[in-house]
């Protein structure tokens, strides 16, 4: 079955620091894509980073980089020099390889003090 | 390029009456995909279409929901009777589907109140 999972409902940043939200997933399925998406108090879902199962490097998106560390079945997201603006709600989502169904986590609250 | 079109954004309805949501995906993805998110959860998928057929629909309640995809195009999510329960934001998505553009394009989502 597939599974995310996101173990940190909360937590807090001081602004300008880096900080780890971390993901772990299961699949039985040969390839497959990892994802971050963001989601401000506002509602909408936006896209951050994308991983494929087979991606030799890790994946980098200005100041987000998805730490991927396949034998441990993990997708980390790193945000480097954390901004007010990145508090909200962090979901790792999957895709799998059937159909392209995606399987999200529930998901850790970021918050970002000055 | 247009995104992925909901409306309505907001409603308000008593429990029992019935509601309906409107998606309009991206033009020329394949895949769309109608999600639950209950406060404070991740999304939950309740029915994928791909084309105008049904890929998934497994947990969607089917003795109050309904979800049609006609012409492979915009799609309708009916809820009849609404629970309490259901009060949730109600997610639209599209994608390119396999082979193309790995990622989910979100609507803003339909918040939904029943009282």
């Amino acid at each position: 079955a597939q599974k995310i999972t996101q173990t940190q409902p909360g937590m807090f940043v001081q602004e300008k620091e880096a900080v780890t939200l971390d993901c772990t997933y299961d699949t039985s399925d040969p390839s497959y894509g990892l994802f971050w998406y963001k989601q401000p108090s506002s509602g909408e879902m936006i896209f951050l980073i994308y991983q494929g199962s087979y991606d030799q490097q890790n994946a980098t998106e200005g100041r987000y980089s998805l730490n991927f560390q396949k034998a441990r079945k993990s997708a980390n997201l790193v945000i480097s020099a954390s901004q007010l603006g990145d508090s909200a709600m962090y979901f790792c989502a999957m895709r799998g390889n059937n159909f392209n169904k995606f399987y999200f986590g529930s998901g850790t609250k970021l918050n970002v003090k000055p | 390029e247009a995104g992925v079109a909901q409306s309505p954004r907001y409603k308000i309805i008593e429990k029992r009456q019935s509601v309906a949501f409107w998606c309009n995906p991206i033009s020329g993805h394949a895949t769309l995909y109608w999600y639950q998110q209950i406060l404070g959860q991740g999304p939950k998928l309740l029915i994928q279409f791909q084309n105008n057929g049904v890929v998934d629909d497994s947990q969607l309640p089917k003795d109050r929901f309904s979800a049609e995809r006609l012409k492979g195009v915009d799609s309708t999510l009916k809820i009849q009777p609404a629970k309490l329960e259901d009060s949730a934001v109600y997610l639209c998505a599209s994608s390119l589907g396999p082979g193309g553009d790995e990622k989910l394009f979100f609507g803003s989502g339909t918040q939904l109140s029943v009282l």
